[in-house]
């Protein structure tokens, strides 16, 4: 069955140490995203990526990084710099995000929680 | 103003209520609305799409009113297993496709 993979499921870290978030896909989606979620609020765009190769800031970009090296995999590196890095990290595609109106919508991974302490 | 908003949570109904959601959006240039559901601490999934006309999926209804700008969920016959919070989504077209969730209204449904 096609999908897209998160992990691990939970994660905790030290303050001040990078950690990288893993997510892959199988569903052949050009385009994949990284959200994070904190309670009582909506979901916030972190990076996104329409195509290989290349990747675009979100709404809240500062304290992370991302790499697209392959259709597949889009991992998400919380960095040192990020302030506030404990939340759940949700990993989504879609196969035609230019497209509209009614494209296909968002398929999720089913999240990573990082704790930092 | 945030660009979507939903209705504060959370709802308690009984079951077998008939309860209604809305969700506003701010900018007109919008043209793709959803709505997912969301289970405590699991990813959000898609539960509709919402159509100009409106469409319905069973006991689901959803509504958009470009006018007024908002989207509606309306569930009929709410059963236990709706609890869950939902999520308004809205599609900015004239950025690349980013989409916009709102913050979630959650549903709880009691026997």
């Amino acid at each position: 069955d096609g999908g897209i993979t998160q992990s691990p499921k939970y994660l905790f870290r030290k303050e001040g140490q990078n950690v990288t978030l893993s997510c892959e896909q199988n569903l052949n989606h050009d385009a994949m995203y990284w959200y994070r979620q904190d309670p009582g609020q909506g979901l916030r765009l972190i990076y996104y990526s329409q195509i290989v190769n290349d990747f675009q800031k979100g709404d809240i970009a500062e304290g992370y990084s991302v790499s697209r090296e392959k259709k597949e995999s889009f991992p998400l590196t919380v960095t040192s710099a990020q302030k506030n890095p404990t939340a759940f990290y949700l990993c989504a595609s879609t196969s035609d995000a230019w497209q509209g109106p009614y494209n296909s919508p968002l398929h999720f991974g089913n999240g990573t929680r990082l704790t930092v302490t | 103003r945030k660009e979507v908003e939903q209705d504060p949570g959370p709802f308690n109904v009984p079951e077998g209520a008939t309860v209604a959601f809305n969700c506003t959006y701010s900018n007109s240039a919008s043209q793709s609305f959803f709505w997912y559901r969301q289970d405590c601490r699991k990813e959000p999934k898609l539960l509709m799409s919402v159509y100009s006309s409106g469409n319905e999926d069973g006991r689901f209804t959803a509504q958009l009113n470009r006018a007024s700008q908002y989207i509606s969920l309306l569930i009929r016959d709410s059963k236990l297993s709706d609890s869950a919070t939902y999520l308004c989504v809205v599609k900015k077209d004239n950025q690349g496709g980013k989409l916009i969730f709102g913050q979630g209204t959650e549903l709880s449904v009691k026997p």
